[in-house]
């Protein structure tokens, strides 16, 4: 139980296009979605909080208008990269946490590689 | 803010010798602490945790114990095969924050050879 699915899991993509990646909760709920960004080498950085039914958190530095979050459902949050540039290529995993548990619990989908030629 | 520094890799070693990955912390009040593991190719998956001092979370023969007075969680296991080659990650939450998401430590990357 608890998985996490993320679609596509590589994408390339010319720059200045638009790409979107989807995150999904396969058996459980979630009013709480994570999106993570992971360089080469690198920690995990969080982007942003979503949440269901209202606007996702921005964490500093990260811009809004540019990583567009939409958390439509309890089971499906999208990260769409608008007008991509090649710095945006990079590793984007998305966790969940289920609805009822305690804080601690959170899964993590298996990242979707992002390539921006 | 809220950090977590782990030693640097990679790490390389032979099958069935011990391992120890530091984790050091800093953090405000009594956060929680998490150890997560990326195998190749897949997404992290929790490893184990513990939740308040001198708890001692393990599984699949790791163990880390949450170390309040040197800030440390510090991941350890007896007897390392080839299959334990992946990337793992300390990671700490803040308690009193409940649903915000995780801080990640670099990640350290260990190889075994057979």
């Amino acid at each position: 139980g608890a998985v996490v699915s993320q679609h596509p899991s590589w994408v390339i993509c010319k720059s200045g296009t638009s790409v979107k990646i989807e995150c999904r909760s396969l058996d459980f709920q979630a009013t709480t979605m994570f999106w993570y960004r992971q360089f080469p080498k690198q920690s995990l950085m969080l982007m942003a909080t979503s949440n269901e039914g209202s606007k996702a958190t921005y964490e500093q530095g990260v811009e809004k208008d540019k990583f567009l979050i939409n958390h439509a459902s309890l089971t499906l949050s999208t990260l769409t990269v608008t007008s991509a540039h090649p710095e945006d290529s990079s590793f984007y995993i998305c966790s969940a946490k289920p609805i009822g548990t305690i804080p601690n619990e959170q899964f993590f989908g298996p990242g979707t590689r992002l390539t921006v030629l | 803010g809220d950090s977590v520094t782990q030693m640097e890799g990679p790490v390389t070693l032979s099958e069935e010798a011990f391992l120890t990955i530091n984790c050091t912390y800093t953090a405000t009040g009594y956060p929680s602490l998490f150890w997560y593991v990326q195998y190749p190719g897949e997404g992290l998956q929790l490893l184990l945790k513990a939740t308040k001092a001198d708890d001692k979370g393990s599984n699949k023969g790791f163990e880390a114990t949450y170390r309040k007075e040197t800030t440390s969680f510090h991941l350890e296991k007896g007897s390392v095969q080839v299959s334990d080659s992946a990337v793992y990650f300390c990671a700490l939450r803040s308690t009193n924050q409940a649903g915000t998401a995780l801080i990640f430590g670099k990640g350290t990357t260990l190889s075994v050879s057979s």
